[in-house]
């Protein structure tokens, strides 16, 4: 009974390239959440998608970051022109309802040199 | 944001009983408490929830007030794996506001 899953687990980029975060849910689960964790801070919801959907976009900075969940394969968060302060752990979550449980998975550590 | 409070940090001795507090005293009838619990950077586990009702898992028990201001998570026989960050988070059923406010949680250490 596999988990929510994340890949990379660490991802290296320099200043200016993008980064591409994978998020695949729970089986049988088609809500996904993306957080983010500053170095020493508590996580930081981001977005809340459905299938083709976003549902809550309240907590993306405004520019260089979005998120999508296609039809078919995992929810991906992008981030362009990744700056040194983009450098934190992104968790993603899902749940089978939305207003079910959220599980989490190990998180994708980017640091931006 | 935050809607609950716990101690920044608490020690508890292996085997024993670990009680972490959670005060949520503008709680509303349709508010949920979770317990999360953030292992060294790990992703935040799940532990347990409840409304009004004292609740139990393998896990912990969480004992909610009857005025449903404060709850407590009980681990019953702490373990050095146990070491982590709670969090205490409350939550509301509705459409499309189901993402969760984690706060700065409580840093328990098990002592062996």
């Amino acid at each position: 009974n596999a988990g929510v899953m994340q890949n990379p687990r660490h991802l290296v980029r320099r200043r200016g390239q993008e980064a591409r975060l994978r998020c695949s849910p729970m089986k049988g689960h088609s809500h996904v959440y993306w957080y983010r964790q500053l170095p020493e801070e508590g996580l930081k919801f981001m977005v809340y998608l459905q299938k083709e959907n976003i549902i809550d976009e309240s907590g993306m900075p405004k520019e260089r970051f979005s998120a999508e969940f296609p039809k078919e394969g995992p929810s991906i968060l992008r981030i362009q022109q990744v700056v040194r302060g983009d450098s934190a752990a992104y968790f993603c979550a899902s749940s089978g309802e939305g207003f079910e449980t959220q599980y989490f998975g190990p998180g994708t550590r980017l640091l931006v040199l | 944001d935050a809607k609950t409070t716990q101690p920044t940090s608490m020690d508890c001795a292996e085997g024993r009983a670990a009680n972490l507090p959670c005060n949520h005293s503008t709680i509303s009838g349709n508010e949920y408490v979770y317990w999360y619990r953030q292992i060294h950077s790990q992703g935040p586990q799940y532990i347990i929830h409840g409304l009004k009702n004292n609740e139990t898992n393998e896990m912990a028990s969480l004992i909610i007030t009857e005025d449903r201001k404060s709850s407590t998570l009980i681990l019953p026989h702490a373990t050095l794996r146990d070491t982590a960050v709670y969090y205490c988070i409350v939550r509301a059923y509705q459409t499309g506001a189901n993402n969760l406010f984690f706060g700065t949680g409580t840093r328990l250490t098990v002592i062996p």
